[in-house]
């Protein structure tokens, strides 16, 4: 059963728009929720994380927002750019068992047009 | 090493044979996780390493996958007996002692003709 459902599966967007891409979980044992860029061929890195204490965490352009009551956090990527296109996961892990140990969503391809 | 590293990055064999897939992580990275990625799929956890300890197994798949590590570095993960449905992207990833974010190799993508 999947632990971290993720949605949309994929979305198209213009340079300069917003991308939202959302995930709720299951677990409440989750405490750790980060989201991972892959580029084709290559493998996951890792974009922004957050830990349940914040509900919010900026870096450049990227947010994540937490819920912890409704147990989803979101992705938004604020205007972006061609070279966002990418497949992005969002993922959760327990770090009482291991931080890297995640339950990853299906993933988000992201189209960014020019 | 700078980051984690896979080989072979592409590996293609034919069914009922034996591969084994490498991973060497960042140095000092005392974790270790091999991660599936099967085409259009996300990323199944398959099994974690701390130091060469394997204390969870929980994702392998069935009896014919098996990992080991050794000198708390590098770590192989084997397939035996290699099925069509074990083509994907096999990814390593590594982190400080459990406790950190994890970083991940390119992968192996192994395709079992």
């Amino acid at each position: 059963q999947q632990q971290v459902k993720q949605s949309p599966q994929s979305l198209i967007v213009q340079k300069g728009g917003i991308s939202i891409i959302n995930c709720a979980y299951e677990n409440t044992a989750f405490d750790y929720f980060p989201w991972y860029q892959q580029f084709p061929g290559k493998g996951p890195a890792l974009l922004i994380a957050i830990r349940p204490d914040v509900s919010e965490k900026k870096e450049g352009r990227f947010t994540i927002s937490f819920n912890k009551s409704a147990k989803q956090f979101s992705l938004h990527i604020m205007d972006s750019q061609p070279g966002d296109s990418a497949t992005y996961f969002c993922a959760a892990s327990d770090i009482t068992d291991s931080w890297g140990k995640f339950q990853f969503g299906a993933g988000t391809q992201v189209v960014v047009t020019p | 090493g700078a980051g984690v590293s896979q080989s072979p990055s592409n590996k293609v064999t034919e069914k009922g044979k034996d591969v084994e897939l490498r991973c060497d992580p960042i140095s000092g990275h005392t974790a270790l996780y091999w991660y599936r990625q099967s085409l259009g799929q996300g990323l199944e956890f398959l099994i974690y390493f701390q130091g060469n300890s394997a204390p969870d197994k929980s994702g392998l798949p069935s009896d014919r996958f098996s990992a080991e590590r050794t000198g708390g570095s590098v770590s192989t993960l084997t397939i035996q007996r290699t099925q069509q449905e074990d083509s994907a992207v096999y990814l390593c990833a590594s982190s400080f002692q459990g406790l950190t974010e994890a970083f991940f190799g390119q992968g192996t993508r192994l395709t079992v003709v």
